[in-house]
């Protein structure tokens, strides 16, 4: 398997645009989870999804933010419209079952000027 | 405790030295504690899970024990090697969910 896989690797973009950050789990791993981190808040959860329902979204920070997962193999983080605090290096992570290891993808580092 | 934190911050040592550090979390409604090691410019790649009181893990020169009732983890470095340089996370899920509270990490530099 090639591990969790993120689209792109890098984005710089201005105020104001639409930003959507990609995710591909692990085959196979029924859990889903989208982190940020930053220098000020270190590594923290924004969203987690069961079998593709999302399960708590209580770390997302505000209405801009929204996140999809329409199958099994497809995740999407969306922020609309981006500010330059929203700079941050976006993880998303995959496991299976309860309480085992996440596996994460290599990371989105986003930058909004 | 209500949150994950991590001891210390930071930390040098010489290639040899072994080292410890903590991870201290909420003790009531334990699920599991996971360790990470998150090397710069990759991502975090997981150590040890541990779910139960008195747990001890090894991987290598490194091991981990667990202590439930008391809400903390110690994970050791046993003859560190400049190999060893990374920030090392802890984290648990709060209560009844998957919600993962990770610690800040600490940040070992083994020196050559």
């Amino acid at each position: 398997d090639a591990g969790v896989i993120q689209s792109p690797r890098h984005e710089v973009t201005e105020m104001g645009q639409e930003v959507t950050l990609r995710c591909k789990p692990i085959s196979g791993h029924d859990y889903l989870f989208w982190y940020r981190q930053t220098m000020m808040r270190g590594l923290e959860l924004l969203i987690y999804f069961n079998n593709n329902v999302p399960i708590d979204d209580s770390g997302m920070p505000e209405d801009r933010f929204s996140a999809k997962m329409p199958n099994a193999s497809f995740s999407t983080l969306k922020i609309q419209p981006s500010e330059p605090r929203d700079s941050a290096v976006y993880f998303c992570a995959s496991t299976y079952g309860s309480y085992n290891e996440q596996f994460f993808g290599p990371g989105t580092r986003l930058t909004v000027l | 405790i209500l949150n994950v934190e991590q001891s210390p911050q930071s930390l040098h040592v010489q290639e040899g030295d072994s080292t410890n550090f903590t991870c201290s979390f909420p003790s009531s409604n334990f699920y599991a504690l996971h360790w990470y090691r998150w090397e710069t410019a990759k991502s975090p790649e997981a150590l040890f899970v541990m779910t139960l009181n008195g747990d001890e893990k090894k991987k290598g020169r490194i091991s981990a024990t667990l202590n439930t009732k008391e809400g903390y983890s110690y994970l050791y470095i046993k003859g560190s090697q400049p190999e060893d340089s990374a920030t090392y996370l802890c984290a648990s899920p709060t209560s009844g969910t998957y919600k993962y509270i990770f610690g800040t990490g600490t940040r070992l530099k083994v020196l050559a």
